[in-house]
């Protein structure tokens, strides 16, 4: 049973340009989280998604910063525009049950790097 | 504003005796209480979690213990075995606790070193 898959495990981008992550939830896993670690820090909560729906994006930053689940294939974080700020591991976690009180599995993250 | 404490950056412990690392929280609408570990260029491995309706929850080695009034939680691992050396991530959730409505709320972790 395949664990969470993230792709790329790196990315380099230089300022200005896109990045897209993805992300596959374990099999049988319908909520997506997206969290960014920056150097030094904690995880920190970005978005919360199940199939096609948005739940809760309360830690995204406004602008350039957008996240889907499509009913079909992995879960895409999308940063527009990068910046030099945005050079973080940013790890994925799926699990069968939302509600908060229950263990996510994560993935290995993506570590971008803008230059 | 952190929610999640974790005041010690790093702890050293000889092989064979108790880690014991230590977790607080200001929030009081978290309910659900989890310990991550992470070892370098991997993500985090789920370890032992709490509910806040227990104040002990034991798997193995990993013994969590929450004392609610104090909002604190530590995990004891014993004996500690070199390849217990890693990053833990204390983190904890609950409907109305900012976190994101189920995310979690992680604190900046503690680097345990096991030491032979």
């Amino acid at each position: 049973n395949a664990g969470v898959m993230q792709n790329p495990r790196h990315l380099v981008r230089r300022r200005g340009q896109e990045a897209r992550l993805r992300c596959s939830p374990m099999k049988g896993h319908s909520h997506v989280y997206w969290y960014r670690q920056l150097p030094e820090e904690g995880l920190k909560f970005m978005v919360y998604l199940q199939k096609e729906n948005i739940i809760d994006e309360s830690g995204m930053p406004k602008e350039r910063f957008s996240a889907e689940f499509p009913k079909e294939g992995p879960s895409i974080l999308r940063i527009q525009q990068v910046v030099r700020g945005d050079s973080a591991a940013y790890f994925c976690a799926s699990s069968p049950l939302g509600g908060g009180n229950t263990e996510a599995f994560f993935g290995q993250g993506t570590r971008l790097t803008v230059v | 504003d952190q929610q999640v404490k974790q005041n010690s950056p790093s702890l050293s412990v000889q092989e064979g005796r108790i880690s014991i690392l230590n977790c607080d929280y200001t929030n009081s609408m978290f309910d659900y209480f989890l310990w991550y570990k992470k070892y370098p260029a991997e993500g985090p491995t789920f370890l032992i979690s709490i509910s806040s309706i227990k104040d002990k929850n034991e798997d193995g080695r990993f013994t969590v213990f929450l004392n609610k009034s104090a909002k604190h939680l530590s995990l004891h691992i014993v004996p500690s075995q070199p390849g217990d050396s890693a990053v833990y991530f204390c983190a904890a959730s609950g409907r109305g606790s900012g976190g994101g409505a189920d995310g979690l709320t992680f604190g900046k972790g503690t680097h345990l070193i096991i030491q032979p």
